[in-house]
């Protein structure tokens, strides 16, 4: 959904726990989600997406989980590493045909040793 | 594949002055690119949809004559912020789509004002 407010919300998980962040969209018309990554100071990396025809699709150590009914997108990290720690952010494309990425407010992601 | 690149990584300019940032697509071609401003600790929201050719789509709220878009190849779109005032300071980001429908972003260009 839009993003809102000035504090990130934070997760803190040990080196080589499983981490789950989670997301709420606010468009039941979106078709197209993903996740990306963003170290401070740089742009946005892809990191998985998922199409709404789908609930689940599994990368490299990342698994996506999408609730069309509660309008709930989920990133599965597994055996998460120090190069992990950074913000997430999920997007919903609202717009059908020409994309239009609407971010979440993200979540800061620490991975302690 | 899929590389974006922004020009400059980072500029201060005084207030009253224009700057111009650069979004390159270097390893294809982009119908599309998008810019998007990103305030500290805060999400990413979409400025304005840059499409080769013609005028660029601006998002509500953004001052198209401040915020100038050119999108004059298929692999560059410039971004010129006119007249910046420090509440201009910000994170710019761009993004280039492929004809996969996917987005690819650029590193991200911070502008600082004083």
């Amino acid at each position: 959904g839009e993003s809102v407010g000035l504090h990130l919300p934070t997760l803190s998980v040990q080196e080589g726990d499983n981490s789950i962040i989670n997301c709420a969209y606010s468009n039941s018309a979106s078709d197209y989600f993903i996740w990306y990554k963003q170290e401070s100071g740089k742009g946005p990396q892809f990191i998985i997406d998922i199409r709404s025809n789908m609930d689940k699709r599994q990368g490299q150590r990342v698994t996506v989980l999408l609730n069309k009914t509660v309008k709930h997108l989920s990133l599965q990290i597994a055996a998460t590493q120090p190069g992990d720690s950074a913000v997430y952010f999920c997007a919903e494309n609202i717009r059908q045909g020409a994309q239009k990425l609407v971010f979440g407010q993200g979540t800061r992601l620490t991975i302690n040793p | 594949g899929a590389v974006v690149s922004q020009h400059p990584s980072w500029v201060i300019c005084k207030s009253g002055t224009s700057v111009k940032i650069e979004c390159r697509s270097l390893d294809f071609q982009a119908t599309t690119m998008f810019w998007y401003r990103q305030f500290p600790k805060q999400s990413l929201m979409l400025m304005a949809t840059s499409n080769e050719g013609s005028k660029a789509t601006y998002e509500q709220g953004v001052e198209k004559d401040k915020f100038l878009i050119n999108h004059a190849s298929l692999t560059l779109s410039t971004l010129t912020v006119t007249s910046a005032h420090p509440e201009d300071s910000s994170f710019y980001i761009c993004s280039a789509e492929t004809s996969g429908n996917e987005q690819y972003f650029g590193p991200g260009t911070r502008l600082t004002v004083t």
